[in-house]
C-alpha cells in the first residue's frame, strides 16, 4: 500500500536559518510526491511535486525538495527560512489506483525572529 | 481565473441529524476529490467524482454519499452524523483523473457534531 511517513511532529527554526522537513515514503512503482503548506483555518496551499526527472524540485515561496530513490526520502527545504514559513507542512503521494492523494500527519513547523 | 469555494464555512449540528456541504471546483477543472481531516491529522480521502460519476472512494462509510454536478460543482451528504464526523471537510479539483496533476483545495467547511 501506498503511504508517507512524516518523522517529525514539529520543527523549530531560527529566522534566516535552513530549513528541512522530513518525509519518506513507501510506494509500489514510480511514485508521484507532493508537499503540501496549510495555515490555520485555511485550506491546503501546493507547494511542489515530483514526477519525473531532476532529482531537486523547486515550488512556490522559495521552497525546494530533493528527491532520494535510495533512501526513498523526499525532503522539503529552503535556504533561509521566515517567520511566514510558521505552517503545518504536509507530505503526500499519489494513490495508484485512484489518483487520491494519501497524506502524511502533517509537521508543524515553527520560526522565531 | 477562481480558485476553490466552499460553503458554509462553519457548521453545527446535532447528532443523527444529516448535512450537506458544497464544492465549486476551480474553472476548468472536471475533478472533485473529498477529503477529511481531523483534528492534529493528516486529510484522509473520502471520494472522487469525475465527469458526475463516482471514480473511487476511501474507507468511509455508505452514509457518505457524493453528487457532481454538469458544471463540476460537488455536494458532499452525511447521513445519521456521529460525533466523530467532526472534522475539517477539504474539497480538491484537479484537470485530470489521477496521473501528476496536483489537485487546489478549498478553504474548507469545519463541521461540529454534537
Amino acid at each position: 500500500a501506498q503511504s508517507v511517513a512524516q518523522p517529525e511532529d514539529q520543527v523549530n527554526v531560527a529566522e534566516g536559518n535552513p530549513l528541512t522537513v522530513k518525509c519518506t515514503y513507501s510506494v509500489s512503482g514510480n511514485p508521484y510526491l507532493f508537499w503540501y503548506v496549510q495555515y490555520p483555518n485555511r485550506g491546503l496551499q501546493f507547494l511542489l511535486k515530483y514526477i519525473t526527472g531532476d532529482n531537486l524540485v523547486k515550488g512556490s515561496y522559495g521552497f525546494e525538495a530533493e528527491f532520494n530513490k535510495s533512501q526513498t526520502s523526499f525532503h522539503l527545504k529552503k535556504p533561509s527560512a521566515l517567520v511566514s514559513d510558521s505552517a503545518l507542512y504536509f507530505c503526500a503521494v499519489r494513490g495508484v489506483r485512484q489518483g487520491n492523494l494519501i497524506f502524511g500527519k502533517g509537521t508543524k513547523l515553527s520560526v522565531k525572529p | 481565473e477562481t480558485g476553490v469555494t466552499q460553503s458554509p464555512t462553519h457548521l453545527i449540528k446535532t447528532r443523527g441529524q444529516q448535512v450537506t456541504l458544497r464544492c465549486s471546483s476551480q474553472s476548468g477543472h472536471n475533478t472533485v476529490s473529498w477529503y477529511q481531516q481531523a483534528l492534529g491529522q493528516g486529510p484522509q480521502f473520502i471520494f472522487q467524482y469525475y465527469r458526475e460519476e463516482e471514480n473511487g472512494r476511501g474507507n468511509f462509510p455508505p452514509r457518505f454519499s457524493g453528487l457532481q454536478f454538469p458544471n463540476y460543482s460537488s455536494e458532499l451528504n452525511v447521513n445519521a452524523l456521529e460525533l466523530d464526523d467532526s472534522a475539517l471537510y477539504l474539497c480538491a479539483s484537479s484537470l485530470l483523473v489521477g496521473g501528476a496533476g496536483e489537485q487546489y483545495f478549498g478553504p474548507g467547511t469545519r463541521l461540529t457534531v454534537t
